[in-house]
């Protein structure tokens, strides 16, 4: 079975200041890796999937992150954070089993806090 | 807007009770999967169907069911209500090309009282 960790409950950061979220994984397969966001009382929004190819993806509202598979880790980052990025951050990994049928495996997330 | 639509978005029941929940995707999506997000928790995969079919199963009970119909709906169906049931259910849906990148309904928040 694959797990996720989170490894930052809450990170505030300043306004127009860089971020980093921080993902690992474990699986003893292939994985895809992805990174959803969660704004109050809201679903889920995908921001970002790694599938397959560069190790480095870009998502939208200027959001990327990188896949290392030596380290198992997919770290989200943005270079300059605005107040309209305060939301919940998660991380989440599935196993390349053709159908998906084992669903998405997600992490405790992550408050991303913006402070003027 | 990702074409996933769940109802009704609140639901207060009491314990011992039956809920059905209902998720709605666009054309195209013949799968669908369920999570449980509790309080300050990340999403926990119940079940996925593909093709009216259960095809895999979290770490959920039998009291956790589900349907899925042609038409691009399904159904969550949960018995026997217990307190720790409370929880936002979210819905979300792939379509075949593969990759299991899962679009997600805005959730429905069950309380159990």
């Amino acid at each position: 079975a694959q797990s996720v960790t989170q490894l930052d409950s809450q990170v505030p950061v300043f306004e127009e200041a860089p971020v980093e979220l921080r993902c690992n994984y474990s699986s003893s397969v292939s994985v895809y890796l992805f990174w959803y966001v969660q704004y109050p009382n809201q679903g889920l929004q995908l921001l970002l999937k790694y599938l397959s190819g560069s190790t480095l993806v870009k998502g939208i509202n200027g959001f990327e992150a990188e896949f290392n598979k030596s380290q198992t880790s997919f770290h989200l980052r943005k270079p300059s954070v605005h107040i309209s990025d305060t939301a919940e951050y998660f991380c989440a990994v599935s196993v390349d089993s053709g159908g998906g049928a084992d669903g998405l495996t997600f992490g405790k997330g992550t408050h991303l806090i913006i402070q003027p | 807007e990702t074409g996933v639509t769940q109802s009704p978005t609140h639901l207060i029941k009491t314990r011992g009770q039956q809920v059905t929940l209902r998720c709605s995707s666009q054309s195209g999506h013949n799968t669908v999967s369920w999570y449980q997000q509790a309080l300050g928790q990340g999403p926990q995969f119940i079940f996925q169907y593909y093709r009216e079919e259960e095809n895999g199963r979290g770490n959920f009970p039998p009291r956790f069911s589900g349907l899925q119909f042609p038409n691009y709906s399904s159904e969550l169906n949960v018995n026997a209500l217990e307190l720790d049931d409370s929880a936002l259910y979210l819905c979300a849906t792939m379509n075949d090309r593969g990759g299991n990148i899962q679009y997600f309904g805005a959730g429905t928040r069950l309380s159990v009282l």
